[in-house]
């Protein structure tokens, strides 16, 4: 697609429960970002991919957060155990990866994330 | 403290007047400075980016910074109530697309036609 796509754009879950946050970058984008923006709030970050593998992870909160992106295209935000507090939009981002111009990083318009 | 720090508004102005957003922060690491605009229910989309001090202008849109004095600013000219969004200030140690944003926390922008 022209545009990085989140899927789905909004989900409802009980506490206790486990969810999965899909994100689909622009093709051929090496570098996968995701961001969690509370309400009133700036996105803040979560972990970065190039290619596979998480090549910084520092903003994940605690162990019940986990992403993949297995084949370098696709990723998957999961979340364990799921607490009130993890209610927030979750943002994907996308970006080619460079050494000498600024590499735009292009945002979906993320998963509205709800724990009831 | 916050690493960048953003005045929330809401801000109110009629159209055509300038608007003046701005961020202030304490890492003196940061060498990347963007403006991304954020309308209700959708991504931030990128308005500006600056790696040096001064000004850089787009159209409408004037991006200051001050590295010097930590603070950035975000000018718009002829404001129309388009640019009615919230405005975020995103900073970054490097450009390489392979660095971590941190972002203020927005400023909530009306324009009053």
């Amino acid at each position: 697609g022209a545009g990085v796509s989140q899927t789905p754009s909004n989900k409802v879950t009980e506490k206790g429960k486990y969810v999965e946050l899909r994100c689909d970058p622009i093709s051929g984008h090496t570098a996968l970002y995701w961001y969690r923006q509370s309400l009133g709030q700036g996105p803040e970050f979560l972990i970065y991919f190039q290619g596979t593998g998480a090549a910084d992870d520092s903003g994940l909160p605690n162990d019940r957060f986990f992403a993949v992106r297995p084949e370098g295209s696709v990723s998957t935000l999961k979340i364990q155990r799921t607490e009130r507090g993890d209610s927030a939009v979750y943002l994907c981002a996308s970006s080619l990866s460079g050494t000498e111009t600024n590499t735009e990083a292009f945002f979906g318009q993320g998963t509205r994330l709800t724990v009831v | 403290q916050k690493e960048v720090e953003q005045d929330p508004g809401p801000l109110s102005v009629p159209e055509g007047a300038i608007v003046s957003l701005n961020c202030t922060y304490s890492n003196s690491a940061f060498q990347y400075f963007m403006w991304y605009r954020q309308y209700s229910r959708k991504g931030p989309e990128l308005l500006m980016y600056t790696y040096s001090s001064g000004n850089k202008e787009d159209g409408r849109f004037t991006a200051q910074v001050d590295k010097s004095s930590k603070y950035i600013s975000l000018f718009i000219r002829d404001s129309q109530p388009s640019d009615s969004a919230t405005y975020l200030c995103a900073m970054s140690v490097s450009n390489f697309g392979n660095e971590k944003l941190t972002f203020g926390t927005g400023t909530r922008l009306t324009i009053i036609p």
